[in-house]
């Protein structure tokens, strides 16, 4: 069954860089890697997406290698408002349309 | 800015009632969707609507069906409540521009906890 794992949770500091990373095997040809970030009682809200190589904006980059197998999120400098659930969200597409969200990393950030 | 809307914040039910779960969102996006969420299983895609009257099944349609009769709004029924629909219920909407449905950015609304006992 085509999925995508991510670790369950992670914990970092303050002004640390965190980087997330997404396992997605089957992921087709035309499919786009997205994340997004849920704060507790509000539905998930988009982050970043990519294709391939590495795409950055103002509040994350996503670093996809060539076999795009895979994908890192990375944030840079984490406060505490960063504290949140990431998903990955990988298409695995093809006539379908299928969305397949990852179980979500948990990030907790400490003073 | 985009406001996706749902009807309750929290639904408490009993075993064997229909459901209704209402969605409306003002971007004038073609596509909406429904999702559950459950603890350790992430997000899955119960069903999603490209158009009025267009519905599509995602990866778990059993026990749910869905009406979209207007553009701006896609409600999600449960014929018969049964407890295993416990859950947080999350409807999203997108454009349904180039590049497929995982191409365009979601936005979701608040959610809502149904609770069925």
């Amino acid at each position: 069954l085509a999925k995508t794992t991510q670790p369950i949770s992670m914990d970092s500091y303050e002004g640390q860089e965190v980087n997330i990373t997404c396992s997605h095997n089957n992921i087709a040809t035309n499919d786009y890697i997205t994340w997004y970030q849920q704060f507790p009682s509000q539905g998930p809200r988009f982050i970043i997406q990519g294709y391939k190589t590495k795409v950055t904006n103002e509040v994350a980059s996503l670093f996809i290698p060539a076999d795009r197998k895979s994908s890192t999120l990375s944030l840079p400098r984490v406060s505490l408002s960063d504290t949140a659930v990431y998903y990955c969200l990988v298409g695995y597409g093809g006539a379908t349309n299928k969305l397949i969200f990852g179980t979500g990393t948990l990030l907790a950030v400490q003073p | 800015d985009v406001k996706v809307t749902q009807s309750s914040r929290y639904l408490v039910k009993r075993t064997g009632e229909k459901v209704f779960l209402e969605c409306v969102q003002d971007m004038d996006h073609e596509n909406m969707f429904w999702y559950r969420q459950d603890p350790g299983l992430g997000l899955r895609l119960i069903y999603f609507s490209y158009d009025v009257k267009m519905k599509e099944k995602g990866d778990i349609p059993e026990g749910y069906s869905v009406s979209r009769e207007k553009k701006e709004r896609f409600s999600l029924i449960l014929e018969s409540a049964s407890t295993n629909q416990t859950s947080m219920y999350l409807c999203a909407s997108s454009f349904n521009l180039a590049g497929g449905l995982q191409k365009n950015e979601q936005f979701f609304g608040p959610g809502t906890r149904l609770t069925v006992l």
